[in-house]
């Protein structure tokens, strides 16, 4: 059983672009959230999406978006890059919207220069 | 507001030792809590989860852990640790949010195992 596939695993980007990161879970789940992982403030949730909805959202400002296609796949972007959102960006998947647990991907580290 | 304290930057231990890593959280309700393992560059590796029954879980790798509801500790442990285990460590706990979860993570601890 495949886990959870997160593209491209690095990506370098300047100030002032946009990037999108996807994210495909695992077969059948039809839950996807997204984290931030940093040093100075650790893993922190950026949003969740299901059935192509976010239904839930992190305190991020609005240059962090995402969605999420029928197949459940979801693609994260984040506009006017700047130097701070530099991190690595975790993607979950889950069963049963987090219950009773997710699974994580390997993530794709950002660099903004 | 579900928290979770993780109150050791790090764990040193010798190979062969006992391990435990500390975790003590916060939330209202009964807690879901969870226990993932990193390696460099790498994503979190679920290590076991606590949801309700018996207060002592089996994971992954060999590792347990114990829920204590009164001390609102869920710590971490392995009776020998093994060079390998040498990693970062969180502690999380399910938030309930208006629509669904999210996981809480606590700011996590570097175990280095010493051979």
């Amino acid at each position: 059983k495949a886990g959870v596939t997160q593209t491209p695993r690095y990506l370098i980007k300047t100030r002032g672009q946009q990037v999108t990161l996807s994210c495909s879970p695992i077969s059948g789940h039809r839950s996807v959230s997204w984290y931030q992982q940093t040093p100075g403030q650790g893993l922190q949730f950026l949003f969740e999406y299901f059935s192509e909805t976010q239904r839930n959202k992190g305190n991020f400002p609005g240059r962090f978006s995402g969605r999420q296609f029928s197949n459940s796949r979801s693609e994260m972007n984040v506009s006017t890059l700047e130097l701070g959102d530099s991190a690595l960006y975790l993607c979950a998947s889950s069963l049963d919207r987090g219950n009773y647990g997710y699974t994580f991907g390997s993530g794709t580290r950002l660099t903004v220069v | 507001a579900q928290s979770v304290a993780q109150p050791e930057d790090q764990v040193n231990v010798a190979e062969g030792n006992p391990l435990t890593v500390k975790c003590t959280y916060s939330v209202s309700g009964n807690p879901y809590l969870f226990w993932y393992v990193q390696y460099p560059n790498r994503g979190l590796q679920f290590l076991l989860k606590y949801i309700t029954g018996d207060n002592l879980v089996k994971g992954s790798y060999g590792f347990e852990a114990e829920f204590n509801k009164s001390q609102t500790s869920f710590h971490l442990k392995k009776p020998s640790a093994l060079v390998s285990d040498s990693a970062l460590y969180f502690c999380a706990v399910r938030a309930k949010m208006e629509y669904g979860n999210k996981l809480v993570f606590g700011a996590g601890t570097i175990l280095r195992v010493k051979s």
